[in-house]
């Protein structure tokens, strides 16, 4: 089974400054990792997603993240935050070979100020 | 491609009442998940469908729940003698083909029991 842990649930940041949201996995197999974000009353928008290759993994709106194997951590980091960045950021894991759900982590409010 | 269409949007209901939601997915997506997120949480998986076929359920999914996807197109969620506790919003999400690696998230009905 799969486990995520987001250890930060609230992250305030200036605008214009970078970010880092942290995210941790747990897996005793090959896995998928995703970072969704969700603004307020909307569903789930997919940012980017790690599945094999590059470890850099580039996604929509400036983000990026990369998978660090030995220390099971899937960062997510933006070199220069928007006030509309601000929402809930979730960092999600699924097993390489057992894709069938996605486990998600409690979230990350990225709250920026201007 | 219109998107996961999901209704209602908003749900109150007394304890004890049934409910019942609706999940439209995405034209041609076969895998259609049901999740359920509370306040400050990430969502929780709790069922999903292969087409008509539902493949796993969690332990989340008490008696009282019930999901349907009977021609593999919409899908339902009904909840039986509501409790406070499943006061939550519930997110339908769907993908093509077998795997996780992109899920396209409905804004989700948002339940309250009182």
């Amino acid at each position: 089974a799969q486990s995520v842990t987001q250890l930060d649930s609230q992250v305030p940041v200036f605008e214009e400054a970078p970010v880092e949201l942290r995210c941790n996995y747990s897996s005793s197999v090959s896995v998928y990792l995703f970072w969704y974000v969700q603004y307020p009353n909307q569903g789930l928008q997919l940012l980017l997603k790690y599945l094999s290759g590059s470890t850099l993994v580039k996604g929509i709106n400036g983000f990026e993240a990369e998978f660090n194997k030995s220390q099971t951590s899937f960062h997510l980091r933006k070199p220069s935050v928007h006030i509309s960045d601000t929402a809930e950021y979730f960092c999600a894991v699924s097993g390489a070979r057992n894709t069938d759900k996605l486990i998600f982590g409690t979230g990350t409010r990225l709250q920026v100020f201007p | 491609d219109t998107g996961v269409s999901q209704d209602p949007r908003h749900k109150i209901t007394k304890r004890g009442q049934n409910v019942t939601f609706r999940c439209d997915p995405i034209s041609e997506h076969n895998r259609l998940y049901w999740y359920r997120q509370t306040l400050g949480q990430g969502p929780e998986f709790l069922t999903y469908f292969q087409n008509e076929a539902q493949l796993e359920k969690s332990r989340l999914l008490s008696d009282r729940f019930s999901a349907e996807r009977p021609k593999g197109s919409f899908s339902t969620l009904e909840i039986q003698r509501t409790e406070q506790g499943d006061s939550a919003m519930y997110l339908c999400a769907s993908s093509l083909g077998t795997g996780t690696e992109k899920l396209f998230f409905g804004s989700g009905t948002q339940l309250s029991v009182l």
